[in-house]
């Protein structure tokens, strides 16, 4: 079965950079399309940015842009999200999640990961 | 960008009630309308899309409707693992929002 398994909880300064790994198992990497969703405590779902199929290239949320970096490791099967700059707005809990296998662009998240608490404080 | 606006952001109900969760986006998205069910410390499930149509393995008490700008889920006979927090989101463009969630409490 699909599984997302994302890295642990981690703290950081202001300031500073964080990356969060994403690792697919049940079928490669090339087949999804992973996507990046974040949640602010007590806040709504806020999506980050993801692959899109049909342009081949990752797509980002203009109010992440130049901050925030996806990329893909094929030969672990892991996907990355790099957020640098870090401020206190940033603590959050960071989801990736996928849709189903061979999908086309502008589908559901069907398949996530279980949330890595990224945590901003001096 | 496409604003989705839910309503209510919390609701209170009783086992057996039926409730019904809307959203509303700021332009017209035809049918392109998915529905999460986010338990407490979980991450989110897919619970609808498109907009009516009921994922694999999800209670048929749930139902979507709606295209276009208004949209809404129902929970016919709400249940103790209902308790939750919905959250609405397009698929019509990007970037890809989500509504700001209703969080269901059972009496």
């Amino acid at each position: 079965q699909v599984q997302l398994v994302q890295s642990g909880a981690e703290v950081a300064k202001p300031g500073a950079s964080v990356r969060v790994s994403c690792k697919v198992s049940g079928y490669t990497l090339t087949e999804f399309s992973i996507h990046w969703v974040r949640q602010a405590p007590g806040e709504g779902l806020e999506w980050i940015g993801g692959f899109d199929p049909d342009q081949g290239k990752m797509i980002y949320a203009q109010k992440f842009r130049g901050r925030v970096t996806l990329t893909e490791d094929t030969s672990t099967e892991t996907a990355y999200m790099a957020l640098s700059n870090l401020r206190s707005a940033d603590t959050a809990v960071y989801f990736c999640a996928s849709d189903h296998p061979s999908s086309g662009s502008f589908s559901p998240f069907v398949f996530w990961g279980q949330g890595t608490l990224v945590t901003v404080s001096s | 960008d496409i604003q989705l606006t839910q309503s209510p952001s919390f609701l209170s109900a009783s086992v057996g009630d039926r409730v019904t969760i809307t959203c509303r986006a700021s332009q017209g998205i035809a049918s392109d309308l998915a529905w999460y069910q986010q338990k407490p410390g979980k991450a989110p499930s897919l619970l609808i899309f498109p907009a009516y149509n009921l994922q694999s393995g999800v209670p048929s008490r749930f139902s979507g409707s709606g295209s276009g700008t208004e949209f809404s889920l129902t929970i016919s006979g709400l249940q103790p693992e209902d308790l939750a927090t919905y959250h609405c989101q397009h698929l019509n463009g990007y970037p890809l929002t989500f509504g700001g969630g209703t969080k269901v409490e059972i009496k």
